[in-house]
């Protein structure tokens, strides 16, 4: 079984949709997950933290399930713009950070 | 402007050719860390660099060789690249081992044909 594990997509919607990812992982004491935002051909970028209480920044919330282990991400009122990879980001046994291969999302008008 | 920078960004080669890819990065990070991203299998660490001359094996560190003499660089090099090798690979930086999060280059697609 892989450390992070993601449903790669592609997760094809209509602007102003809500969409939801998921991302399971296999290590119990992680304590530590992210989200990144991909762009084709371009470098990951930090997306938002994902804290034990659950978090949003504007049109996105991240939340945590410990028990069930994993994480999701919930992007509101999509905008094109927010066509994109979204990797999953777990801290593994040695504290190295384990990185899901990513769901694709396009949001079309 | 806070920066990881790669080079070069992308670079065609011929199987057992040595080459350099170089990081250097301007965020006075202790850690630095090498991944290659292939289609379906994510991010996958190389080499990761917890300080100067402070260097250690990832996840696929078979045919890849690093080095840290200074602070701001750390350099990938490919001995004796191989077709396998083929790829996109990423420099990051952080503070803290990534739990702050990365500060990625612009990535480099390496070709070795």
């Amino acid at each position: 079984r892989k450390e992070v594990e993601q449903d790669p997509g592609p997760f094809n919607v209509p602007e102003g949709a809500t969409v939801a990812f998921n991302c399971t992982y296999s290590n119990s004491a992680s304590q530590s997950f992210f989200w990144y935002r991909q762009d084709c051909r371009k470098e990951p970028k930090l997306l938002m933290s994902v804290y034990s209480s659950g978090n949003e920044d504007g049109r996105f919330t991240a939340q945590l399930n410990r028990a069930s282990q994993y994480i999701s991400l919930l992007i509101r009122d999509s905008k094109l713009s927010d066509s994109a990879t979204y990797l999953c980001v777990v801290n593994g046994q040695n504290n190295d950070m384990r990185f899901g291969a990513g769901t694709r999302l396009t949001v079309k008008p | 402007e806070a920066q990881v920078t790669q080079n070069p960004r992308y670079l065609i080669t011929v199987t057992g050719k040595k080459l350099t890819v170089t990081c250097s990065q301007n965020m006075n990070h202790e850690y630095m860390s090498w991944y290659r991203q292939d289609p379906g299998l994510g991010l996958r660490q190389i080499y990761y660099s917890m300080n100067v001359e402070v260097t250690d094996k990832g996840d696929v560190p078979e045919g890849y060789k690093v080095s840290r003499k200074e602070k701001r660089n750390f350099p990938l090099i490919l001995e004796s690249p191989s077709p396998n090798q083929t790829s996109l690979y990423f420099c990051a930086s952080s503070r803290d081992r990534g739990l702050g999060g990365y500060t990625f280059g612009s990535g480099t697609r390496l070709t070795v044909v």
